[in-house]
């Protein structure tokens, strides 16, 4: 399995809401990431878990509050979200942190806040 | 902090023709350069790395790298693109100020015409 399987592909939540985003990874890598990518933008980051530790938070928003049950799941809770938070959340993961490894992406999950 | 730079927003190049997309980065340690390319509507995958050793690159879908430390460049390239080749394309490096960031240039949309 050399695939971040993301879900769900889509998600259109009120303001009010509280909804979850799921990452999942069978490669056996202990590193995961979420970014965050706006139309015509490359992808910015948000946090990193390294070794199922949150290692880096790049100031995000409390409404965003991400998880890592487990060496293979990566969560993302939103709540109270704003029309802005609207964007491509994608998950990656690379075999450990650090600087020579290329992320494996999963296709995202295209989130709209109305 | 290490940072890339990728000059075109656009290239525009007919079927079959050869293609050139641009990267430069700044960093005054080591060099760990990545290319990622952005299909529509999905995630971003890794095309090729450099970390050390032979500055030519080779990746998949006959895509490859030359690493220019003189020039500070490591620009994209393959000899004959196909229509599948429409896509966004990424450098992306390490953010040296974050062993575990990575910071993504601005993007080139990669446009071939039938």
């Amino acid at each position: 399995d050399t695939e971040v399987t993301q879900t769900p592909k889509h998600l259109v939540m009120g303001m009010t809401n509280k909804k979850s985003l799921k990452c999942e990874q069978h490669m056996g890598h202990r590193a995961m990431y979420w970014y965050k990518q706006k139309a015509k933008k490359p992808p910015e980051l948000m946090f990193v878990y390294s070794y199922e530790k949150l290692s880096i938070n790049e100031s995000v928003p409390s409404r965003f509050s991400p998880e890592c049950p487990n060496s293979s799941l990566l969560n993302l809770h939103l709540h109270a979200l704003q029309p802005e938070d609207s964007a491509l959340y994608l998950c990656a993961s690379s075999q450990a942190p650090g600087q020579g490894y290329g992320y494996t992406f999963g296709s995202g999950t295209r989130l709209t806040v109305v | 902090a290490q940072s890339v730079t990728q000059l075109d927003s656009q290239v525009p190049v007919f079927e079959e023709a050869p293609v050139e997309l641009r990267c430069n980065y700044s960093s005054s340690v080591s060099v760990y350069l990545f290319w990622y390319v952005q299909y529509p509507n999905q995630g971003l995958q890794l095309l090729l790395k450099y970390l050390s050793g032979s500055t030519l690159v080779k990746g998949i879908n006959g895509f490859e790298a030359e690493f220019n430390k003189s020039q500070t460049s490591f620009h994209l390239r393959k000899p004959s693109v196909h229509i599948s080749d429409t896509a966004e394309y990424f450098c992306a490096a390490p953010n040296s100020g974050g062993y575990q960031k990575v910071t993504f240039g601005t993007g080139t949309k990669l446009q071939v015409i039938p």
